[in-house]
């Protein structure tokens, strides 16, 4: 049971947007840590999406974006590629686990 | 550029402990964090803990205090992760991270395949 929930999977048509939601808690998004996300495509490790929120590293392309309110966040993919078809996560810090904390993995399925 | 390089898969029996190491280069090895992170197959993310370069201080995930241990050597710049009293629910790929506090793991090992088989 992960301690940021995300949907196991969301699907779109190439174009398309899609969206990725990512629920925390008081101590950890709730409490104003920044979340960060990574795509993961198998078998390669994980690679920073966004950061601190709504940063995109140099190369990530500007269909990808980031948002926060509250307690939870998301990850923005519009105009969907069959590239992009991977695993994503989101991940923040958790106060009282002294730690960082991910959520469960989405998988976009690119139609 | 930024590097980390881990060791080999290893296969452990029940029981028993091992040490993946992540050989750091190309950037100032003080300056950044270390996080260890294993995701098991078909599985998410699990935080392990971080390593302070810096000092050697380390913060381990309550799932794993008593069975880890994080370690250094500053000469070769490399990081050691030892996990100890093995289960088969250990079996996983390890990955070390550059990262901070807050900040995101923007450079991963390769993974290390830890496979815990009788």
């Amino acid at each position: 049971q992960s301690v940021l929930t995300q949907p196991p999977s969301v699907s779109g048509a190439p174009g398309q947007k899609v969206t990725i939601s990512c629920t925390g808690g008081t101590s950890n998004i709730g409490a104003g840590y920044e979340v960060n996300w990574y795509q993961q495509v198998p078998g390669r490790a994980p690679q920073v999406l966004i950061s601190r929120d709504n940063n995109r590293p140099s190369g990530v392309p500007d269909r990808f974006s980031g948002s926060k309110s509250g307690s939870s966040a998301s990850l923005a993919i519009t105009g969907l590629q069959a590239e992009d078809e991977a695993e994503y996560y989101c991940q923040s810090y958790d106060t009282s686990l002294s730690g960082w904390v991910f959520g469960g993995g989405t998988k976009v399925t690119v139609l | 550029q930024v590097q980390l390089v881990q060791s080999g898969a290893e296969v452990k029996k029940p029981g028993a402990s091992v040490k993946v190491s992540c050989k750091t280069s190309g950037y100032s090895f003080t300056d950044y964090y270390i996080h260890w992170v294993r995701q098991a197959p078909g599985q998410g993310l699990d935080w392990m803990g971080i390593f302070n370069p810096s000092g050697g201080g380390t913060t381990y995930a309550h799932n794993f205090k008593g069975r880890i241990t994080m370690t250094w050597d500053s000469s070769t710049t490399t990081v050691f992760m030892e996990l100890s009293s093995l289960k088969f629910e250990d079996t996983a790929v390890y990955y070390c991270a550059r990262g901070g506090t807050y900040a995101p793991a923007t450079h991963w090992g390769q993974g290390t395949l830890v496979t815990v088989s009788s």
